[in-house]
């Protein structure tokens, strides 16, 4: 079946607005993780959801970010009066849940805050 | 917190030459997956290892679990120009809890 998928996949902002990313998991997968991953760097844990329940938010940055699930399959990151330093590539993973926990990620959405 | 540090930061071999890439835990792990990054890639699940002293083959790849669960190793033996990229190990830490820490990776280049 399908893969993991994010929108938009670039996305171009001014300081201050706020951006709102997407991802689509694989059908059926009951976990779903958000990362931020920096140029040469492993991806960095955000935030997860088993179903519609957020199950880990420590690693957001802090409260500009946020992270929605409500009907226990896509999910919304967003980022709200973006920074500079928030520049990244934001990327989605997905996971059967059933204790496996091997994660499909997403291509990621590049976010550059001009 | 949990910190996962993998060494080489960057291994530049000749085709055909073997490379192994070392990952360590600063707690006890329950799992230890590994995963490929292609250039322009997005992370690629390739094993986990869950036992303690575990060790597993897939085909030209060897990945091994350490004893006390902390560290473990990915050894490529007779590399292709088609193992390129960034090898991620990412630790499960004990307690039931999902999220998982990756190491920096180690960016393999080959000359062929």
């Amino acid at each position: 079946g399908a893969g993991v998928s994010q929108s938009p996949r670039y996305k171009v902002t001014k300081r201050g607005q706020d951006v709102a990313l997407r991802c689509d998991p694989i059908s059926g997968h009951v976990s779903l993780y958000w990362y931020r991953q920096a140029l040469g760097q492993g991806p960095e844990f955000l935030t997860y959801f088993n179903y519609e329940a957020q199950q880990d938010k420590s690693g957001l940055p802090n409260d500009r970010f946020s992270a929605e699930r409500p009907e226990g399959s896509i999910s919304t990151l967003t980022i709200q009066r973006t920074e500079q330093r928030d520049s990244a590539m934001y990327r989605c993973a997905s996971s059967r849940g059933d204790g496996t926990y091997e994660q499909y990620f997403g291509p990621g959405t590049r976010l550059t805050v001009t | 917190g949990q910190q996962v540090m993998q060494i080489p930061q960057y291994q530049h071999v000749q085709e055909g030459e073997d490379f192994t890439t070392y990952c360590n835990s600063s707690t006890t792990l329950s799992n230890i997956q590994w995963y490929k990054q292609r250039p322009g890639g997005h992370p690629v699940f390739l094993i986990q290892l869950v036992k303690s002293g575990e060790v597993k083959k897939q085909k030209r790849l060897t990945f091994q679990f350490g004893e006390a669960k902390k560290n473990s190793s990915l050894h490529i033996t007779a590399t292709q120009t088609t193992d390129v990229g960034t090898y991620f190990c990412a630790g499960l830490r004990t307690g039931g809890a999902q999220k998982l820490v990756f190491g920096q990776g180690t960016r393999l280049t080959i000359n062929p």
